[in-house]
C-alpha cells in the first residue's frame, strides 16, 4: 500500500531556530515529491517539488533533500520566523497521471 | 496568479439538508479536484474531474457526488448530509495528465447538526 509518513505530527520551536521535518514514503514506482505549505485556515500553497534524480532544492529559507534510495525527504527551515507556523504536507506522486498520496502534515509553531 | 475560489468559507447544515460547495478556476486548468481534510486524517480525495462532464471517484466518494458542466466550475454535491461529513473541504485544480503543482481554493469548512 502507498503511504506517506511525517514526523513529528507537532513541533515547537524558538524564533530564529532551525529545524527539520520529515517524509518517509513507500509510494512506488515514484514521480515527484513534493512540500506543500498550509497556513491555518488557507489552502495549501506548494513549496518545493523533487524529482526522482535531484537530491537538494531551495527556495529561500527552505531547503528540501531527497534520498530517493532510502525512500526519505526532509524540510529544513532555517532561520525560522513567525509566519512559518503552518502545518506542512507531503505529498508524493506515482509515475501516472495524477495519483497523489498525502502525508498527515506536521504542525509547526514558531514562538517569539 | 492562479485563483481557485471556493463560494463558502463556513458553512453550517442540518442533518438531511443538501448542500452544494462551489469551486471556480481561472487558469483554465483541465483537472479539477475536492478532498475534505480531517485531523490526523490528512487531505483524502473524494472526486476528481479531467474534463467537463468527467467525473471519477477518489479515495472515498460515499455520501457526495459531483457536476462539472464548465470547464472552469467543480460542485461538490452532499445529497443528505450527516454529521460525519463535518469537515474542511478543500478544491484544487491542475494542468495536463501529469502530476503537476495543485493550486488549492481556501477551503470551505461544512459544520453538520
Amino acid at each position: 500500500k502507498n503511504q506517506v509518513e511525517q514526523s513529528p505530527q507537532s513541533l515547537i520551536i524558538l524564533e530564529g531556530k532551525n529545524c527539520t521535518l520529515q517524509c518517509n514514503y513507500t509510494v512506488s514506482p515514484f514521480s515527484n515529491l513534493r512540500w506543500y505549505k498550509q497556513d491555518t485556515g488557507r489552502g495549501p500553497v506548494s513549496l518545493t517539488i523533487m524529482t526522482f534524480s535531484e537530491n537538494t532544492k531551495s527556495n529561500g529559507r527552505y531547503t528540501a533533500t531527497l534520498d530517493a534510495d532510502t525512500k526519505q525527504s526532509s524540510l529544513h527551515i532555517t532561520a525560522s520566523q513567525l509566519s512559518d507556523s503552518a502545518s506542512y504536507i507531503c505529498v508524493v506522486s506515482l509515475n501516472a497521471g495524477n495519483m497523489l498520496t498525502f502525508g498527515g502534515g506536521t504542525r509547526l509553531m514558531v514562538k517569539p | 496568479d492562479v485563483k481557485v475560489t471556493q463560494s463558502s468559507r463556513y458553512l453550517v447544515k442540518r442533518t438531511g439538508e443538501k448542500v452544494f460547495l462551489e469551486c471556480v478556476q481561472d487558469m483554465d486548468h483541465e483537472n479539477m479536484f475536492w478532498y475534505r481534510q480531517d485531523p490526523g486524517l490528512g487531505l483524502r480525495l473524494i472526486y476528481f474531474s479531467y474534463d467537463v462532464k468527467m467525473k471519477e471517484k477518489g479515495d472515498i466518494p460515499e455520501g457526495y457526488s459531483v457536476s462539472r458542466e464548465k470547464k472552469e466550475r467543480f460542485s461538490l454535491i452532499l445529497e443528505s448530509a450527516s454529521t460525519n461529513q463535518t469537515s474542511m473541504y478543500l478544491c484544487a485544480s491542475n494542468r495536463g495528465r501529469d502530476t503537476g503543482e495543485l493550486f488549492f481554493g481556501e477551503g470551505s469548512r461544512l459544520t453538520v447538526l
